[in-house]
């Protein structure tokens, strides 16, 4: 069974930092691309980073470039973002989501339950 | 960005009745497009990929059509389960976009 478990969300104040991870099993992790989508409270979902299988390239929203930044580690079977410079509108549920395939470019099959950052001093 | 504008923003309907959500790209994302399904304090769920594929696992009482710019999922019969929120989703560039979700309540 599929599962991807996140933690590391909390309240912090704006300007702070923060570092999100997500513990894949089920699967076999590096044969995928894997992404965070975001959900700010009672609204829609944005795509906010993804990461291709083998770290080989990486992308970000325009919201977050600059600020956050994805990574993963295949012999753990997990998948970071570490994200600085925190603001207000950052506040959101952090999903973690498996790709399809392995170079990113296909929808999220897998989606953990979420973590919720809260930007706010 | 590619933007999606899904409509209508909220739906009511009864158990039994054929549903439609309509998801328009402002420019063409090819067969690039995916469903999802939202309950409420869950994780988004993978319905359709590729305009019309279904997901393993997901009922045959949905499915999806379209391509270019203009796309719909339909419930065929609609089911107690069904009531949720439906997102669209483009993955024509690596950038992804989703609409901004249909609300489909109990009437």
């Amino acid at each position: 069974e599929v599962q991807l478990v996140e933690s590391g969300g909390g309240l912090v104040q704006p300007g702070r930092s923060l570092r999100l991870s997500c513990a894949a099993s089920g699967f076999t992790f590096d044969d995928y691309a894997m992404h965070w989508v975001r959900q700010a409270p009672g609204k829609g979902l944005q795509w906010v980073s993804g990461i291709t299988w083998n770290s080989g390239s990486v992308g970000y929203a325009d919201s977050v470039k600059g600020r956050f930044t994805i990574s993963r580690d295949n012999a753990k079977n997990s998948l970071f973002l570490q994200m600085n410079s925190l603001r207000p509108e950052d506040t959101a549920f952090y999903y973690c989501t498996k790709d399809m395939e392995r170079d990113g470019f296909y929808p999220f099959d897998y989606w953990g339950q979420g973590t919720l950052v809260t930007v706010s001093s | 960005d590619i933007q999606m504008t899904q409509s209508p923003s909220t739906l009511s309907a009864f158990v039994g009745d054929r549903v439609t959500i309509t998801c328009r790209a402002s420019q063409s994302i090819s067969i690039w497009l995916a469903w999802y399904q939202q309950k409420p304090g869950k994780a988004p769920k993978l319905l359709i990929y590729k305009a019309s594929s279904l997901q393993s696992g997901v009922p045959s009482r949905f499915s999806g059509s379209g391509s270019g710019t203009e796309f719909t999922l339909t419930i065929s019969s609609l089911q107690p389960d069904d009531f949720a929120t439906y997102y669209c989703q483009q993955y024509n560039t690596y950038s992804r976009t989703f609409g901004q979700g249909t609300k489909v309540e109990i009437k």
